[in-house]
């Protein structure tokens, strides 16, 4: 089984300023890494996945992820973030064997104050 | 537009009465997916189809049932609501395999039983 753990459940942090939002997974098995974002009363959109190749993952809106086999995680980070970025952050996995199935961490709300 | 939708966004109901939640995608994806969402424990998987009468469970699929004899369309039932099936349910699509492709979620249902 796959469980994913976002150890932060809320981040506040300044306009401009840089954020990390963590996440680490457990797995017996390979998978696939997923960001997804959450802006007030919406449903999920992509970020930003990793499947294979290049560990370091670049995704929309200047978010980028690191993928690290060794300490299994795949921590979101973006440079200097805007008021805009305020949301809720899913970190996901799938196993490679079974993608029918996506497993999420329980969120990382992201707080820009001005 | 490519669009996710669900109807109703708002339902309030009693225990036992029986409800639809309807999703629809106009992408012609082959693969749909529900979750419900709860604080604290992030988006959990309901049930989830790989194509036309082709479903099955996922991690938390006691109460529900779902149908899909359309390609477009992937109603969520429950057929007699508890109040522990207070959530906020999100029905989501895929071009294929969950996991591999970009999952488009609708708006969201937020279901209140009492």
């Amino acid at each position: 089984a796959q469980s994913v753990t976002q150890l932060d459940s809320q981040v506040p942090v300044f306009e401009e300023a840089p954020v990390e939002l963590r996440c680490n997974y457990s797995s017996s098995v390979s998978v696939y890494l997923f960001w997804y974002v959450q802006y007030p009363n919406q449903g999920l959109q992509l970020l930003l996945k990793y499947l294979s190749g290049s560990t370091l993952v670049k995704g929309i809106n200047g978010f980028e992820a690191e993928f690290n086999k060794s300490q299994t995680s795949f921590h979101l980070r973006k440079p200097s973030v805007h008021i805009s970025d305020t949301a809720e952050y899913f970190c996901a996995v799938t196993p490679v064997h079974n993608t029918d199935k996506l497993i999420f961490g329980t969120g990382t709300r992201l707080q820009v104050f001005p | 537009e490519a669009q996710v939708t669900q109807n109703p966004r708002y339902l309030i109901t009693v225990t036992g009465k029986k409800l639809t939640v309807t999703c629809s995608q106009n992408m012609n994806h082959e693969y749909m997916s529900w979750y419900r969402q709860d604080p604290g424990l992030g988006l959990r998987q309901i049930y989830y189809s790989m194509n036309v009468e082709v479903t099955d469970k996922g991690d938390v699929p006691e109460g529900y049932k779902v149908s899909r004899k359309e390609k477009r369309n992937f109603p969520l039932i429950l057929e007699s609501p508890s109040p522990n099936q207070t959530s906020l349910y999100f029905c989501a699509s895929s071009l294929s395999r969950g996991g591999t492709y970009e999952q488009y979620f609708g708006p969201g249902t937020r279901l209140t039983v009492t």
